[in-house]
Protein backbone atom coordinates (compact mmCIF):
# COMPACT_ATOMS: atom_id res chain seq x y z
CA UNK A 1 0.00 0.00 0.00
CA UNK A 2 1.04 3.63 -0.57
CA UNK A 3 2.02 5.41 2.48
CA UNK A 4 0.92 8.87 3.22
CA UNK A 5 2.80 10.84 5.53
CA UNK A 6 1.71 14.44 7.38
CA UNK A 7 3.73 17.03 8.68
CA UNK A 8 3.35 18.44 11.54
CA UNK A 9 1.38 16.24 13.59
CA UNK A 10 0.49 19.30 15.80
CA UNK A 11 0.67 23.17 14.52
CA UNK A 12 -0.09 25.96 16.93
CA UNK A 13 -1.61 29.24 15.12
CA UNK A 14 -3.71 32.05 15.91
CA UNK A 15 -6.52 33.54 14.08
CA UNK A 16 -5.25 35.35 10.63
CA UNK A 17 -2.08 33.57 10.59
CA UNK A 18 -1.49 31.69 7.26
CA UNK A 19 -0.31 27.86 7.54
CA UNK A 20 0.80 24.89 5.37
CA UNK A 21 0.91 21.16 5.78
CA UNK A 22 2.79 18.97 4.07
CA UNK A 23 1.56 15.13 2.57
CA UNK A 24 4.19 13.12 0.99
CA UNK A 25 3.51 10.16 -0.51
CA UNK A 26 5.55 6.91 -0.46
CA UNK A 27 5.68 6.43 -4.20
CA UNK A 28 4.35 9.07 -7.29
CA UNK A 29 0.52 9.74 -7.36
CA UNK A 30 0.31 11.79 -10.01
CA UNK A 31 -2.44 14.40 -8.80
CA UNK A 32 -4.45 11.97 -7.11
CA UNK A 33 -4.93 13.45 -3.65
CA UNK A 34 -7.64 14.92 -1.49
CA UNK A 35 -7.55 16.87 1.64
CA UNK A 36 -10.43 16.61 4.62
CA UNK A 37 -11.31 18.88 7.55
CA UNK A 38 -12.26 16.98 10.80
CA UNK A 39 -13.81 18.32 13.34
CA UNK A 40 -14.31 15.98 16.90
CA UNK A 41 -16.95 14.02 16.86
CA UNK A 42 -17.94 15.05 13.04
CA UNK A 43 -17.60 12.88 10.04
CA UNK A 44 -14.77 14.44 7.73
CA UNK A 45 -15.42 17.07 4.80
CA UNK A 46 -13.94 17.03 1.60
CA UNK A 47 -11.98 20.41 1.20
CA UNK A 48 -9.72 19.84 -1.78
CA UNK A 49 -9.70 16.93 -4.51
CA UNK A 50 -7.11 16.04 -7.35
CA UNK A 51 -3.96 18.03 -5.32
CA UNK A 52 -5.51 21.43 -6.25
CA UNK A 53 -9.34 21.28 -7.03
CA UNK A 54 -11.53 22.98 -4.41
CA UNK A 55 -14.45 21.49 -3.76
CA UNK A 56 -17.96 23.29 -4.13
CA UNK A 57 -18.73 25.52 -0.89
CA UNK A 58 -15.52 25.42 0.75
CA UNK A 59 -14.02 28.74 1.61
CA UNK A 60 -11.36 29.85 -1.25
CA UNK A 61 -8.92 30.63 1.59
CA UNK A 62 -8.37 26.57 1.45
CA UNK A 63 -6.10 25.85 -1.69
CA UNK A 64 -4.02 22.64 -2.22
CA UNK A 65 -0.92 22.40 -4.18
CA UNK A 66 1.51 19.82 -5.54
CA UNK A 67 1.87 16.78 -7.61
CA UNK A 68 4.31 13.70 -7.70
CA UNK A 69 4.76 12.29 -4.02
CA UNK A 70 4.92 15.99 -2.31
CA UNK A 71 1.57 18.10 -1.63
CA UNK A 72 0.46 21.08 0.51
CA UNK A 73 -2.48 22.28 2.07
CA UNK A 74 -3.08 26.20 2.37
CA UNK A 75 -4.94 27.86 4.74
CA UNK A 76 -4.26 31.51 3.79
CA UNK A 77 -5.67 33.03 6.75
CA UNK A 78 -6.85 31.27 9.75
CA UNK A 79 -10.53 31.57 11.03
CA UNK A 80 -11.89 30.40 14.48
CA UNK A 81 -14.01 27.84 12.43
CA UNK A 82 -10.85 26.14 11.19
CA UNK A 83 -9.22 24.80 14.13
CA UNK A 84 -9.71 20.93 13.13
CA UNK A 85 -7.80 18.05 12.46
CA UNK A 86 -6.74 17.59 8.36
CA UNK A 87 -6.17 14.38 6.49
CA UNK A 88 -4.51 13.78 3.14
CA UNK A 89 -5.56 10.71 0.66
CA UNK A 90 -4.21 9.05 -1.73
CA UNK A 91 -6.58 7.49 -4.52
CA UNK A 92 -4.09 6.51 -7.00
CA UNK A 93 -4.92 3.00 -6.81
CA UNK A 94 -6.05 0.54 -3.97
CA UNK A 95 -6.47 0.37 -1.35
CA UNK A 96 -6.80 4.35 -0.74
CA UNK A 97 -4.64 5.36 2.45
CA UNK A 98 -4.81 8.46 4.84
CA UNK A 99 -2.20 10.56 6.18
CA UNK A 100 -2.10 10.09 10.10
CA UNK A 101 -3.90 13.75 10.23
CA UNK A 102 -2.33 17.29 11.77
CA UNK A 103 -4.43 18.78 14.30
CA UNK A 104 -4.62 22.84 14.31
CA UNK A 105 -4.70 24.55 17.37
CA UNK A 106 -5.13 27.76 18.58
CA UNK A 107 -1.64 29.27 19.46
CA UNK B 1 -31.62 16.63 1.70
CA UNK B 2 -28.54 15.13 0.51
CA UNK B 3 -27.69 12.67 3.48
CA UNK B 4 -26.75 9.43 4.52
CA UNK B 5 -27.15 7.79 7.71
CA UNK B 6 -25.71 4.88 8.85
CA UNK B 7 -26.98 2.41 11.36
CA UNK B 8 -26.66 -1.26 13.17
CA UNK B 9 -23.64 -0.42 15.23
CA UNK B 10 -23.24 -1.66 19.01
CA UNK B 11 -21.41 -4.25 21.07
CA UNK B 12 -19.92 -7.68 19.95
CA UNK B 13 -17.80 -10.04 21.13
CA UNK B 14 -14.54 -11.16 19.47
CA UNK B 15 -15.38 -13.79 16.59
CA UNK B 16 -19.02 -12.30 16.42
CA UNK B 17 -20.55 -10.76 13.32
CA UNK B 18 -22.55 -7.39 12.51
CA UNK B 19 -24.48 -6.14 9.82
CA UNK B 20 -24.03 -2.25 9.24
CA UNK B 21 -26.57 -0.32 6.90
CA UNK B 22 -26.63 2.86 5.37
CA UNK B 23 -29.47 4.46 3.72
CA UNK B 24 -28.94 7.42 1.18
CA UNK B 25 -31.36 10.01 0.82
CA UNK B 26 -31.81 13.34 -1.97
CA UNK B 27 -29.21 12.03 -4.61
CA UNK B 28 -29.52 9.08 -7.29
CA UNK B 29 -27.92 6.49 -4.94
CA UNK B 30 -27.93 3.98 -8.10
CA UNK B 31 -25.34 6.13 -10.08
CA UNK B 32 -22.71 6.24 -7.73
CA UNK B 33 -20.10 4.02 -6.33
CA UNK B 34 -19.60 3.88 -2.21
CA UNK B 35 -17.44 3.20 0.05
CA UNK B 36 -16.94 2.31 3.99
CA UNK B 37 -14.31 4.33 5.89
CA UNK B 38 -13.56 3.79 9.86
CA UNK B 39 -11.91 5.11 12.52
CA UNK B 40 -10.49 3.88 15.52
CA UNK B 41 -11.56 6.07 18.53
CA UNK B 42 -8.34 9.03 18.41
CA UNK B 43 -7.20 7.37 15.73
CA UNK B 44 -6.93 7.98 12.04
CA UNK B 45 -8.85 7.47 8.59
CA UNK B 46 -8.83 3.72 7.64
CA UNK B 47 -11.03 3.12 4.01
CA UNK B 48 -12.44 -0.26 4.46
CA UNK B 49 -13.89 -1.14 0.86
CA UNK B 50 -15.92 -0.09 -2.22
CA UNK B 51 -18.88 -1.24 -4.24
CA UNK B 52 -19.11 -0.26 -7.50
CA UNK B 53 -22.02 0.46 -9.27
CA UNK B 54 -24.84 -2.01 -11.42
CA UNK B 55 -23.16 -0.67 -14.44
CA UNK B 56 -19.65 -2.05 -13.36
CA UNK B 57 -21.36 -5.50 -11.65
CA UNK B 58 -21.51 -4.11 -7.98
CA UNK B 59 -18.13 -5.34 -7.68
CA UNK B 60 -16.31 -4.65 -5.05
CA UNK B 61 -12.33 -3.68 -3.62
CA UNK B 62 -11.28 -4.34 0.10
CA UNK B 63 -8.45 -2.91 2.39
CA UNK B 64 -6.50 -6.14 3.23
CA UNK B 65 -6.85 -6.10 6.96
CA UNK B 66 -10.74 -6.75 6.14
CA UNK B 67 -10.46 -8.99 3.01
CA UNK B 68 -12.30 -12.40 3.90
CA UNK B 69 -14.21 -10.93 6.63
CA UNK B 70 -16.08 -8.19 5.60
CA UNK B 71 -18.39 -8.12 2.53
CA UNK B 72 -19.99 -5.16 0.98
CA UNK B 73 -23.60 -4.85 -0.65
CA UNK B 74 -26.23 -2.48 -2.18
CA UNK B 75 -29.66 -2.67 -2.81
CA UNK B 76 -30.26 0.17 -5.57
CA UNK B 77 -34.18 -0.21 -4.73
CA UNK B 78 -33.51 0.85 -1.60
CA UNK B 79 -31.00 3.36 -1.45
CA UNK B 80 -28.96 1.08 1.08
CA UNK B 81 -25.76 0.11 1.52
CA UNK B 82 -24.63 -2.56 3.80
CA UNK B 83 -21.41 -3.92 5.44
CA UNK B 84 -21.50 -7.66 7.14
CA UNK B 85 -19.00 -8.08 9.41
CA UNK B 86 -17.67 -11.49 10.45
CA UNK B 87 -14.98 -13.04 12.38
CA UNK B 88 -14.98 -9.61 14.03
CA UNK B 89 -11.28 -8.76 16.22
CA UNK B 90 -10.74 -6.29 18.77
CA UNK B 91 -8.97 -4.32 15.94
CA UNK B 92 -12.45 -3.47 14.37
CA UNK B 93 -13.62 -1.20 16.93
CA UNK B 94 -14.32 2.10 15.71
CA UNK B 95 -16.56 4.37 14.29
CA UNK B 96 -17.68 3.09 10.53
CA UNK B 97 -18.69 5.53 8.15
CA UNK B 98 -20.71 5.66 4.79
CA UNK B 99 -19.05 7.96 2.47
CA UNK B 100 -20.12 8.31 -1.53
CA UNK B 101 -17.29 8.08 -4.29
CA UNK B 102 -16.87 11.52 -5.69
CA UNK B 103 -17.95 11.80 -9.75
CA UNK B 104 -16.34 14.39 -11.39
CA UNK B 105 -15.78 14.63 -15.75
CA UNK B 106 -18.34 11.25 -15.90
CA UNK B 107 -15.55 9.47 -14.25
CA UNK B 108 -16.05 8.22 -10.24
CA UNK B 109 -12.75 9.07 -8.61
CA UNK B 110 -11.11 7.36 -5.28
CA UNK B 111 -12.28 10.36 -3.21
CA UNK B 112 -15.29 10.81 -0.76
CA UNK B 113 -17.21 14.12 -1.51
CA UNK B 114 -20.16 13.02 0.94
CA UNK B 115 -19.91 11.21 4.71
CA UNK B 116 -22.71 10.22 6.98
CA UNK B 117 -22.13 10.49 10.67
CA UNK B 118 -21.06 7.36 11.28
CA UNK B 119 -21.86 4.50 13.34
CA UNK B 120 -19.77 2.79 16.51
CA UNK B 121 -18.91 -0.84 16.54
CA UNK B 122 -17.11 -2.02 19.56
CA UNK B 123 -15.68 -5.40 19.79
CA UNK B 124 -14.33 -6.45 23.03
CA UNK B 125 -14.86 -9.44 25.45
Amino acid sequence: DIQMTQSPSTLSAAVGDRVTITCRASQIISSWLAWYQQKPGKAPNLLIYKASSLESGVPSRFSGSGSGTEFTLTISSLQPDDFATYYCQQYNSYSFTFGQGTKLEIK
Amino acid sequence: EVELVESGGGWVQPGGSLRLSCAASGFIFSDHYMDWVRQAPGKGLEWVGRTRDKANDYTTEYAASVKGRFTISRDDSKNSLYLQMNSLKTEDTAVYYCARAGFAGATTWGYFDLWGRGTLVTVSS
